[in-house]
């Protein structure tokens, strides 16, 4: 069984701080894909970042960064000098063949960004 | 090129009707998959398409069915509908079925079941 966890239901932050989100992840399977994606108010799911299970590199992406450690089944993402413009719920999501290769989604973190 | 799109954005039904939703797929995308957003089940899986063929099917009750055109544009269907399907219903497409395909998502269809 596929399982994403997100333990943070909601994180407040004043604009400019650094933040990470957490994922944990739970899977059999040894070939696995991992995906962030952003949904602001308006309703669609942004995708963000796709890592496959035999690509443990770090990743930068201008104020975007992303941990993924295979050793704790984490792939936990860091938004640096955080912007109102953040604010938004994020979710990580799991999808390999053990899972019908559907995405299976965590439950999402709710992440407010104040001035 | 053209985002997801999915039609209408927002519907209004009463128990009992049936509803279907469109989904038009990003160009050169032939993977169809829609899932159901709700605030206490979050995002649920509901079935994949590809080449016309579904693929892969949530665990969700013989109400929810769904097919793709040739033009890999898709839809699905409600029937028989109930106050528990009040949902935000999101499509998403990729080149391909497949774990490594990225899916890239709609604004999805806001149904309100009253």
């Amino acid at each position: 069984a596929q399982k994403v966890t997100q333990a943070q239901t909601e994180i407040s932050v004043v604009e400019k701080e650094d933040v990470t989100l957490d994922c944990v992840y739970e899977t059999r399977d040894t070939t696995y894909y991992l995906f962030w994606y952003k949904q602001p108010p308006s309703g669609e799911l942004v995708f963000l970042i796709r890592r496959n299970s035999f690509d443990e590199q770090n990743e930068i992406s201008g104020r975007y960064s992303w941990n993924f450690q295979k050793s704790t089944s984490s792939f936990n993402f860091t938004i640096t000098a955080s912007q109102v413009v953040d604010s938004a719920v994020y979710f990580c999501a799991l999808r390999a063949t053990g899972g019908g290769n559907k995405l299976t989604f965590g439950t999402g973190t709710q992440l407010k960004v104040e001035l | 090129k053209a985002g997801v799109t999915q039609t209408p954005r927002y519907l209004i039904k009463t128990r009992g009707q049936q509803v279907t939703l469109s989904c038009s797929p990003i160009s050169g995308h032939r993977s169809v998959s829609w899932y159901q957003q709700t605030p206490g089940q979050g995002l649920q899986f509901l079935f994949e398409y590809f080449s016309e063929t579904q693929r892969n099917k949530g665990n969700f009750p013989g109400r929810f069915s769904g097919r793709q055109f040739s033009n890999s544009r898709s839809e699905m269907n409600v029937s028989t509908l109930e106050l528990g399907d009040s949902a935000l219903y999101l499509c998403a497409s990729s080149l391909a079925p497949g774990g490594g395909e990225t899916q890239y998502f709609g604004p999805g269809t806001r149904l309100l079941v009253l």
